[in-house]
């Protein structure tokens, strides 16, 4: 069976500190992978996505960076954080070429830029 | 622009009557819906999904209807239980692409 995995659970950053998060999926290959932001009382914005490996769609301008140096692995970063880039950030995935098929979420970081 | 609107932030039902809850899209080009639950701390679970070829889904407790015309679709929970208590997302997507787009989400409480 599939699994996902997200790390850290929790992050407390200052301003100005880099940002590196990561999300590793399991029992599945060429997984479509996304990251997600929900801020504090806002919905689910979508940030990146891919479909492949050195694929990166950006759905929002600002300081944070996706990469995917492997099959299952999702990487967000940032080079110096801001205030607003505190939120619950959600890693997810669906599987290759079925494009009707629903994401399947992480557990998700609560980062806390201070 | 907000192409998911879930209009109620809030809702509030008692326990056994049912819940419904609202979604309306802006896409014409959306034609996959879906619905999702999440608790605090944790990431959403993937709840009950409906094809626009279709106006009504159900699974248990479960129902989504959608009406392409007025481009709205809802969530009945029936019976409501005390476990339902959650905020639930509306999220859509265009079958042939890779992107789910998440409405802002409507949290329910399920009084005793």
């Amino acid at each position: 069976s599939q699994t996902i995995h997200q790390w850290p659970a929790t992050l407390v950053q200052p301003v100005g500190s880099p940002l590196s998060l990561e999300c590793t999926v399991e029992g599945t290959s060429n997984p479509n992978l996304y990251w997600y932001r929900q801020a504090a009382g806002r919905g689910l914005q979508l940030l990146f996505y891919s479909v492949g490996i050195g694929q990166i769609s950006s759905e929002v301008p600002q300081n944070l960076s996706a990469s995917r140096p492997q099959d299952r692995q999702f990487i967000l970063s940032s080079k110096k954080l801001l205030l607003s880039d505190s939120g619950f950030y959600l890693c997810a995935w669906s599987p290759p070429g079925q494009f009707n098929s629903p994401l399947h979420f992480g557990n998700g970081t609560r980062l806390t830029v201070t | 622009d907000q192409q998911v609107k879930q209009n109620s932030p809030s809702l509030s039902v008692q326990e056994g009557r049912i819940s419904i809850l609202n979604c309306d899209y802006t896409n014409s080009m959306f034609d996959y819906f879906l619905w999702y639950k999440k608790y605090p701390a944790e990431g959403p679970t993937f709840l009950i999904s409906i094809s626009s070829i279709k106006d009504k889904n159900e699974d248990g407790r479960f129902t989504v209807f959608l009406n392409k015309s007025a481009k709205h679709l809802s969530l009945h929970i029936v019976p409501s239980q005390p476990g339902d208590s959650a905020v639930y997302f509306c999220a859509a997507k265009r079958s042939s692409a890779s992107k789910i787009i998440f409405g802002s989400g409507t949290r329910l409480s399920i009084r005793p």
